[in-house]
Protein backbone atom coordinates (compact mmCIF):
# COMPACT_ATOMS: atom_id res chain seq x y z
CA UNK A 1 0.00 0.00 0.00
CA UNK A 2 1.38 3.92 -1.16
CA UNK A 3 2.02 5.74 1.84
CA UNK A 4 3.25 9.03 2.72
CA UNK A 5 4.14 9.68 6.43
CA UNK A 6 4.91 13.36 7.64
CA UNK A 7 7.25 14.50 10.45
CA UNK A 8 7.24 16.20 12.82
CA UNK A 9 3.81 16.14 13.62
CA UNK A 10 3.66 19.28 14.94
CA UNK A 11 6.33 22.42 15.86
CA UNK A 12 6.50 25.58 17.06
CA UNK A 13 9.24 27.98 16.00
CA UNK A 14 10.28 31.72 16.66
CA UNK A 15 9.68 34.22 13.94
CA UNK A 16 12.78 35.16 11.49
CA UNK A 17 13.78 31.45 12.69
CA UNK A 18 14.11 28.50 9.95
CA UNK A 19 12.54 25.01 10.25
CA UNK A 20 12.94 21.68 7.79
CA UNK A 21 9.80 19.52 7.47
CA UNK A 22 10.21 15.97 5.90
CA UNK A 23 8.32 13.25 4.26
CA UNK A 24 8.97 9.82 3.86
CA UNK A 25 7.16 7.83 1.19
CA UNK A 26 6.83 4.60 0.06
CA UNK A 27 4.74 4.95 -3.52
CA UNK A 28 6.53 3.25 -6.58
CA UNK A 29 6.93 3.65 -9.07
CA UNK A 30 6.68 7.52 -8.28
CA UNK A 31 5.91 10.16 -10.76
CA UNK A 32 6.31 13.35 -8.98
CA UNK A 33 6.08 14.82 -5.35
CA UNK A 34 3.91 18.58 -4.18
CA UNK A 35 4.27 20.11 -1.49
CA UNK A 36 0.62 21.71 -0.23
CA UNK A 37 0.75 24.79 2.42
CA UNK A 38 -2.77 24.60 4.30
CA UNK A 39 -3.85 27.85 5.99
CA UNK A 40 -6.45 27.43 9.40
CA UNK A 41 -10.10 26.21 7.56
CA UNK A 42 -8.75 27.15 4.11
CA UNK A 43 -8.21 24.53 1.48
CA UNK A 44 -4.93 23.13 -0.09
CA UNK A 45 -2.48 25.62 -1.83
CA UNK A 46 0.45 24.31 -3.76
CA UNK A 47 3.30 25.34 -2.72
CA UNK A 48 5.93 23.37 -4.99
CA UNK A 49 6.06 20.43 -7.29
CA UNK A 50 9.02 17.83 -8.03
CA UNK A 51 9.34 15.47 -10.73
CA UNK A 52 11.45 12.33 -9.75
CA UNK A 53 14.68 13.78 -11.58
CA UNK A 54 14.77 17.06 -9.10
CA UNK A 55 17.08 17.15 -6.21
CA UNK A 56 16.08 20.57 -5.32
CA UNK A 57 13.12 23.42 -6.10
CA UNK A 58 12.72 26.85 -4.11
CA UNK A 59 9.84 29.18 -4.25
CA UNK A 60 10.52 31.99 -2.27
CA UNK A 61 11.23 31.32 1.57
CA UNK A 62 10.26 27.63 0.83
CA UNK A 63 13.15 25.08 -0.72
CA UNK A 64 12.06 21.39 -1.41
CA UNK A 65 14.11 18.83 -1.93
CA UNK A 66 14.11 15.04 -3.06
CA UNK A 67 16.36 12.18 -2.88
CA UNK A 68 14.34 9.34 -5.13
CA UNK A 69 16.60 6.66 -3.50
CA UNK A 70 15.67 6.85 -0.26
CA UNK A 71 12.33 8.11 -1.07
CA UNK A 72 12.81 10.84 0.82
CA UNK A 73 11.41 15.19 0.87
CA UNK A 74 11.75 18.10 2.58
CA UNK A 75 10.54 21.39 3.02
CA UNK A 76 12.72 23.79 4.41
CA UNK A 77 10.92 27.03 5.94
CA UNK A 78 13.65 30.15 5.60
CA UNK A 79 13.55 33.29 7.70
CA UNK A 80 9.80 32.45 9.42
CA UNK A 81 7.09 34.87 9.37
CA UNK A 82 3.87 34.50 10.88
CA UNK A 83 1.95 33.87 7.87
CA UNK A 84 3.98 30.71 7.84
CA UNK A 85 1.57 29.28 10.52
CA UNK A 86 0.01 26.47 8.62
CA UNK A 87 -0.29 23.32 7.77
CA UNK A 88 2.36 21.98 5.21
CA UNK A 89 1.38 19.05 3.12
CA UNK A 90 3.31 16.28 1.09
CA UNK A 91 1.47 15.12 -1.33
CA UNK A 92 2.94 11.65 -3.73
CA UNK A 93 1.66 10.55 -7.39
CA UNK A 94 2.52 7.15 -8.57
CA UNK A 95 2.30 6.67 -12.45
CA UNK A 96 -1.25 5.62 -12.44
CA UNK A 97 -1.54 9.25 -10.80
CA UNK A 98 -3.48 7.92 -7.33
CA UNK A 99 -2.86 10.25 -5.27
CA UNK A 100 -1.50 9.39 -1.30
CA UNK A 101 -2.13 12.46 1.20
CA UNK A 102 0.70 12.77 4.25
CA UNK A 103 -1.21 13.77 7.56
CA UNK A 104 0.56 17.24 7.63
CA UNK A 105 2.93 18.83 10.04
CA UNK A 106 1.65 21.85 11.74
CA UNK A 107 3.82 25.02 12.30
CA UNK A 108 3.14 27.61 14.82
CA UNK A 109 5.66 30.83 14.16
CA UNK A 110 5.37 32.76 17.30
CA UNK A 111 6.53 36.36 17.80
CA UNK B 1 -12.04 34.34 -11.41
CA UNK B 2 -13.25 32.50 -8.47
CA UNK B 3 -11.48 29.01 -8.83
CA UNK B 4 -13.35 26.91 -6.93
CA UNK B 5 -16.04 27.07 -4.72
CA UNK B 6 -18.18 25.47 -1.81
CA UNK B 7 -21.40 25.75 -0.46
CA UNK B 8 -22.21 25.39 2.49
CA UNK B 9 -19.46 26.41 4.70
CA UNK B 10 -20.80 24.63 7.47
CA UNK B 11 -23.20 22.39 8.48
CA UNK B 12 -24.86 20.18 11.27
CA UNK B 13 -26.72 17.15 10.58
CA UNK B 14 -28.86 15.04 12.45
CA UNK B 15 -28.11 10.91 12.06
CA UNK B 16 -30.10 10.45 9.51
CA UNK B 17 -30.65 13.40 7.43
CA UNK B 18 -29.67 14.05 4.04
CA UNK B 19 -28.36 17.11 2.31
CA UNK B 20 -25.92 17.93 -1.00
CA UNK B 21 -22.52 19.70 -0.67
CA UNK B 22 -22.53 22.34 -3.92
CA UNK B 23 -19.19 22.63 -5.30
CA UNK B 24 -18.54 24.95 -8.72
CA UNK B 25 -14.96 25.49 -10.74
CA UNK B 26 -14.56 28.64 -13.16
CA UNK B 27 -11.41 27.10 -14.70
CA UNK B 28 -12.67 24.77 -17.10
CA UNK B 29 -11.08 22.23 -15.62
CA UNK B 30 -12.30 18.63 -16.98
CA UNK B 31 -11.45 16.53 -13.57
CA UNK B 32 -12.54 17.33 -10.43
CA UNK B 33 -12.75 15.71 -7.15
CA UNK B 34 -14.30 15.53 -3.43
CA UNK B 35 -12.06 14.25 -0.27
CA UNK B 36 -12.81 13.95 3.56
CA UNK B 37 -10.20 15.30 5.86
CA UNK B 38 -10.12 13.60 9.16
CA UNK B 39 -7.91 15.15 12.13
CA UNK B 40 -4.38 13.79 11.85
CA UNK B 41 -4.99 12.00 8.36
CA UNK B 42 -4.38 12.45 4.95
CA UNK B 43 -7.31 13.76 2.76
CA UNK B 44 -8.75 10.68 1.16
CA UNK B 45 -10.33 10.72 -2.15
CA UNK B 46 -14.28 9.94 -1.90
CA UNK B 47 -15.11 10.38 -5.68
CA UNK B 48 -13.77 11.92 -8.78
CA UNK B 49 -14.83 12.92 -12.15
CA UNK B 50 -12.62 13.15 -15.39
CA UNK B 51 -15.38 14.69 -17.14
CA UNK B 52 -19.43 15.87 -17.40
CA UNK B 53 -21.40 12.85 -17.18
CA UNK B 54 -18.28 10.75 -15.84
CA UNK B 55 -17.54 9.76 -12.22
CA UNK B 56 -16.02 6.95 -9.96
CA UNK B 57 -15.19 6.04 -7.06
CA UNK B 58 -12.53 6.80 -4.31
CA UNK B 59 -10.74 5.61 -1.70
CA UNK B 60 -13.73 5.87 0.14
CA UNK B 61 -17.28 5.96 -1.50
CA UNK B 62 -19.97 4.39 1.02
CA UNK B 63 -22.46 6.78 2.23
CA UNK B 64 -21.88 9.13 -0.91
CA UNK B 65 -22.99 9.30 -4.69
CA UNK B 66 -22.03 12.60 -6.94
CA UNK B 67 -23.22 13.04 -10.58
CA UNK B 68 -21.45 16.26 -12.67
CA UNK B 69 -23.90 17.52 -15.27
CA UNK B 70 -21.88 19.85 -16.47
CA UNK B 71 -18.11 20.81 -16.73
CA UNK B 72 -18.65 23.35 -13.73
CA UNK B 73 -20.62 21.84 -11.01
CA UNK B 74 -19.63 18.01 -8.94
CA UNK B 75 -22.52 18.47 -6.39
CA UNK B 76 -21.75 15.69 -3.15
CA UNK B 77 -24.71 14.13 -2.04
CA UNK B 78 -24.74 12.96 1.79
CA UNK B 79 -27.74 9.64 2.39
CA UNK B 80 -28.91 8.65 5.45
CA UNK B 81 -26.11 10.76 7.69
CA UNK B 82 -24.16 9.12 10.19
CA UNK B 83 -21.85 10.55 12.86
CA UNK B 84 -18.81 8.82 10.52
CA UNK B 85 -19.09 11.46 7.88
CA UNK B 86 -18.66 13.88 10.75
CA UNK B 87 -15.76 15.94 8.74
CA UNK B 88 -14.34 18.68 6.47
CA UNK B 89 -15.06 18.24 2.88
CA UNK B 90 -12.94 19.84 0.03
CA UNK B 91 -13.76 19.95 -3.71
CA UNK B 92 -10.89 20.39 -6.35
CA UNK B 93 -10.24 20.32 -9.83
CA UNK B 94 -7.33 19.81 -12.14
CA UNK B 95 -6.84 20.42 -15.82
CA UNK B 96 -5.42 16.62 -15.79
CA UNK B 97 -5.22 14.04 -13.51
CA UNK B 98 -1.53 13.14 -11.32
CA UNK B 99 -0.10 15.97 -9.70
CA UNK B 100 1.77 17.52 -13.12
CA UNK B 101 -1.34 20.00 -12.93
CA UNK B 102 -2.18 21.18 -9.96
CA UNK B 103 -5.23 21.02 -8.28
CA UNK B 104 -7.19 23.83 -6.85
CA UNK B 105 -9.26 22.98 -3.92
CA UNK B 106 -12.05 24.75 -2.64
CA UNK B 107 -12.39 26.53 0.59
CA UNK B 108 -13.98 23.41 2.34
CA UNK B 109 -17.21 22.60 3.77
CA UNK B 110 -17.54 21.48 8.10
CA UNK B 111 -19.76 18.92 8.33
CA UNK B 112 -21.03 17.26 12.10
CA UNK B 113 -23.30 14.89 12.61
CA UNK B 114 -24.87 14.22 16.01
Amino acid sequence: KNQVEQSPQSLIILEGKNCTLQCNYTVSPFSNLRWYKQDTGRGPVSLTIMTFSENTKSNGRYTATLDADTKQSSLHITASQLSDSASYICVVAPRDYKLSFGAGTTVTVRA
Amino acid sequence: NAGVTQTPKFRILKIGQSMTLQCTQDMNHNYMYWYRQDPGMGLKLIYYSVGAGITDKGEVPNGYNVSRSTTEDFPLRLELAAPSQTSVYFCASSYAPGLAYEQYFGPGTRLTVT
